[in-house]
């Protein structure tokens, strides 16, 4: 079955720093990965897909994430961090059954926390 | 401007009383999910449609139920069998063939007194 692990449960960056949150899948074939942002008491938000191709993705908010295989990581970078990026992070795989794509597996979050 | 619309936002109630959420969406989607949220848990799959008049079971299905008579609405009722039911709930839709890129309405949030 797939999964997923974010192995950080807080973060703390000061404001200006850079960001590296961390996601592990696992998929035997090529995984398709998300990365979603959840403001407090809200729904969630997506930040950027990786479905094959180029191993470096951009997506919205000036977020990237790179996809390596072999690490079975899909990490998610920012350059500069705002106070408007503190909110809880998630990774996400595409899961399958007989009938094909059922949703998506989660991992349980990364809250971040911007310090001034 | 489209969107998904969950109502309420908030929900009490006691225990041994069945709750309907309601998740309506204007986006067209063929494919509607249910999520469940508890802190520290990440989101976890209740129950999922990708057609009219069908649906199936996601990793926590007991305890819910859930119908899809309509492309825009997919209402999940809370019902008394299900033990815990506290808890943040999200809806959301996607288009068919889109795996994965899912549009979340802004939650209702159940409390069981």
């Amino acid at each position: 079955a797939q999964s997923v692990t974010q192995p950080d449960i807080h973060i703390t960056v000061s404001e200006g720093a850079s960001l590296e949150l961390r996601c592990n899948y696992s998929y035997g074939a090529t995984p398709y990965l998300f990365w979603y942002v959840q403001s407090p008491g809200q729904g969630l938000q997506l930040l950027l897909k990786y479905f094959s191709g180029d191993t470096l993705v951009q997506g919205i908010k000036g977020f990237e994430a790179e996809f390596k295989r072999s690490q079975s990581s899909f990490n998610l970078r920012k350059p500069s961090v705002h106070w408007s990026d503190a909110a809880e992070y998630f990774c996400a795989v595409v899961t399958y059954s007989g009938g094909g794509a059922d949703g998506l597996t989660f991992g349980k979050g990364t809250h971040l926390i911007i310090q001034p | 401007d489209g969107g998904i619309t969950q109502s309420p936002k908030y929900l009490f109630r006691k225990e041994g009383q069945n709750v309907t959420l309601s998740c309506e969406q204007n986006l067209n989607h063929d494919a509607m999910y249910w999520y469940r949220q508890d802190p520290g848990q990440g989101l976890r799959l209740i129950y999922y449609s990708q057609i009219v008049n069908d649906f199936q079971k996601g990793d926590i299905a007991e305890g819910y139920s859930v119908s899809r008579e309509k492309k825009e609405s997919f209402p999940l009722t809370v019902t008394s069998a299900q033990k815990n039911p506290t808890a943040f709930y999200l809806c959301a839709s996607s288009i068919t063939g889109t795996p994965g890129e899912l549009f979340f309405g802004e939650g209702s949030r159940l409390t069981v007194l």
